[in-house]
């Protein structure tokens, strides 16, 4: 049973213009939700994340919206960059299991120049 | 800082056989976890140190398992090595409290079961 969710497995958006990326949970328990990066050969890099409390959370060109009603957030990056092409990876935790991340299989991201 | 370092980065074994994986922290973090990447499964949690303890475990057999050393080192073992078992093995070490839950990763090693 898959409890994070990421049914994209590929997005290709042109330079400049937004990316977005999608993921769903189905375990009410997750109140902290995170995303990484991931380039081919390199272990996952920490992006963006939002506590359950929060609806946005923003850092940059990254925001990250919860919407808890529909079990469902999503990545925004704005404005898009080649060097944004990336595997990006939905990830969950609950409380007092704050370092056992539940991850998403992954999106690949492509940016166009 | 240097990042988390994990030894051998790649090996080839054979089924039946058993593999010890090695992790190095980012200095002055002590929480050390592990994840298995495939293709068709993901990341999947295997289990979380702090302080030499698991704090965390996740749904893999008792063919998984692992330690952590009090210089916060951690060591995985596999045995009775399964075809199933070629993946990518992640590393990720953080503070270990907070409840922020952000992990640093290491490069990962690369483990093929012939």
């Amino acid at each position: 049973d898959q409890q994070v969710k990421q049914n994209s497995p590929s997005l290709s958006v042109q330079e400049g213009r937004i990316s977005i990326l999608n993921c769903d949970y189905t375990n009410s328990m997750f109140d902290y939700f995170l995303w990484y990066k991931k380039y081919p050969a390199e272990g996952p890099t920490f992006l963006i994340s939002i506590s359950s409390i929060k609806d946005k959370n923003e850092d940059g060109r990254f925001t990250v919206f919860l919407n808890k009603s529909a079990k469902h957030l999503s990545l925004h990056i704005v404005p898009s960059q080649p060097g944004d092409s990336a595997v990006y990876f939905c990830a969950a935790s609950s409380q007092g299991s704050n370092y056992k991340l539940t991850f998403g299989k992954g999106t690949l991201l492509t940016v166009n120049p | 800082k240097a990042g988390v370092t994990q030894t051998p980065r790649y090996l080839i074994k054979t089924r039946g056989q058993q593999v010890t994986l090695s992790c190095s922290p980012i200095s002055g973090h002590r929480s050390v976890s592990w994840y298995q990447q495939t293709p068709g499964q993901g990341l999947q949690f295997l289990f979380e140190y702090f302080s030499e303890t698991q704090r965390n475990k996740g749904n893999f057999p008792g063919r998984f398992s692992g330690r952590q050393f009090s210089n916060s080192r951690s060591e995985m073992n596999v045995s009775t090595l399964e075809l199933g078992d070629s993946a990518l093995y992640l590393c990720a070490s953080s503070e270990g409290q907070g409840n922020t839950g952000e992990l640093f990763f290491g490069e990962g090693s690369r483990l093929t079961v012939l």
